[in-house]
């Protein structure tokens, strides 16, 4: 079964800062896509970024960056310019690429509190 | 943009009591998914449900658990006889293709007491 770490519970930036997100996973697969949800007060489910594991360039979505290294099973997020409205729970989560039983689901990590300080 | 709807956003129930959960996904979808978060912790699988059956459940998912898609617009969750521990928010996510990206619901806010 897969598994995925996010090691820090919580994490601060000043506004305008950049910081990163830490996620790591475990898996036999070679195939499987990488996401981060970010989850504000509301605690609605938002789509971040995506990966594929078969891409070796990282996704970019405006200020948000990651770097992944299949090797290393590692999947960090950078936010760049950090913005109050960046404020929120922040969910790492693996996917396979491939299912038999037509099923996809995620596997979150624990989550990381990112507070920004203004 | 198309949303998957959720509905009640948040509902109060006695142990022991039946509670329906509403989802309506995005209508060309064909995967449809729960997922539970009991709060303060991750988000955790529930079931998968493709083709009008279930394609994969979790442990959590026992016999208490029941989804149904009775009109081929709604898909539902049933909770026979809730639990105290069943208090969670309860999301709803669809995509159309199984690689495909998910899109979740706002999430329904179930307290159990």
């Amino acid at each position: 079964a897969q598994t995925v770490t996010q090691s820090q519970p919580e994490m601060s930036v000043q506004e305008a800062e950049t910081v990163t997100l830490s996620c790591t996973y475990d898996t036999s697969e070679s195939d499987y896509y990488l996401f981060w949800y970010k989850q504000p007060p509301s605690r609605q489910m938002i789509l971040v970024i995506r990966q594929e594991a078969y891409k070796q360039q990282n996704a970019t979505e405006n200020r948000f960056s990651v770097n992944f290294q299949k090797a290393a099973k590692s999947f960090s997020l950078k936010i760049s310019d950090s913005q109050l409205g960046d404020a929120a729970m922040y969910f790492c989560a693996y996917r396979t690429a491939y299912s038999g039983a037509g099923s996809y689901q995620l596997t979150f990590g624990k989550g990381t509190k990112l507070s920004v300080i203004p | 943009e198309p949303e998957v709807t959720q509905t009640p956003s948040h509902q109060v129930t006695q142990m022991g009591q039946e509670v329906i959960l509403r989802c309506v996904p995005i209508s060309n979808h064909l995967y449809f998914y729960w997922y539970r978060q009991i709060l303060g912790q991750k988000v955790e699988f529930l079931v998968s449900f493709y083709n009008n059956e279930i394609s994969e459940k979790s442990e959590i998912f026992d016999d208490q658990f029941s989804v149904e898609r009775p009109d081929g617009s709604n898909f539902t969750l049933k909770i026979r006889s809730t639990k105290l521990e069943d208090s969670a928010m309860y999301f709803c996510a669809s995509s159309v293709f199984g690689r495909g990206g998910y899109t979740f619901g706002s999430g329904t806010r179930l307290t159990v007491v």
